[in-house]
């Protein structure tokens, strides 16, 4: 069954430092996302990107996020000078086409900052 | 602004009971509703999507209900078993091509 893959599975970056966390969404999927979740809270929106373009983004996706699909496989999200409080688990998700709409989620990047 | 919230917070019941998650949302004008399955560290696997115009779905020991004009959705567990335990989250989102909401979860133990 085709399933999200992330990679790594964890990072370990210190503050200040640039990070590129790549996912790898369902083939046939066209509508892409990044959560985070901070350890014990909320699974929580970033952004979604449709058609080589942003379609939605939350407030926490300021200026030191982006995202792009640099070829026809990849979704990568890149934070440009991490802080402390980037820590968290990064989530990538895709959604079906058609039909459901359903979200997929991939296993997730642990993202520690030092 | 959509709000998701769950309780309990977390719940620990001994094998073989059958239990109820709950979830509710504050705004009614939803797409569909998903639960989810979190194991410690790990990703969110997909468990049961309602959609909007749905009232429940089911699939194995679990099924899933919706009451839509009430912001309610519970999840049902029949015969859980160990291997049950985990945190159940569930999600929302309002429109086709939009977010997913997520309440903060209930963690459940289930006791040998």
């Amino acid at each position: 069954e085709p399933e999200v893959t992330q990679t790594p599975s964890h990072q370990v970056t210190q503050m200040g430092q640039e990070v590129i966390l790549r996912c790898v969404p369902i083939s046939n999927h066209l509508y892409f996302y990044w959560y985070r979740q901070i350890l014990g809270q909320k699974v929580e929106f970033l952004v979604s990107f449709y058609n080589n373009e942003i379609s939605e983004k939350s407030e926490i996706f300021d200026d030191q996020f982006s995202v792009e699909r640099p070829d026809g496989s990849n979704f990568t999200l890149k934070i440009r000078s991490t802080k402390l409080e980037d820590s968290a688990m990064y989530f990538c998700a895709s959604r079906t086409p058609s039909g459901s709409y359903e979200q997929y989620f991939g296993p997730g990047t642990r993202l520690t900052v030092t | 602004k959509q709000e998701v919230t769950q309780i309990p917070a977390a719940l620990s019941v001994p094998e073989g009971e059958n239990l109820v998650l709950n979830c509710s949302f504050t705004d009614s004008a939803i797409y569909n509703l998903q639960w989810f399955r979190q194991d410690p560290g790990k990703g969110l696997t997909s468990l049961l999507l309602i959609q909007s115009s749905q009232r429940e779905q089911t699939s194995g020991r679990l099924n899933a209900s919706l009451d839509k004009s009430s912001g309610r959705s519970t999840l049902y567990i029949a015969a859980s078993q160990p291997g049950d335990s985990a945190t159940y989250l569930c999600a929302v989102k309002s429109t086709v091509g939009g977010k997913l909401i997520f309440g903060q979860g209930t963690e459940l133990s289930v006791k040998p």
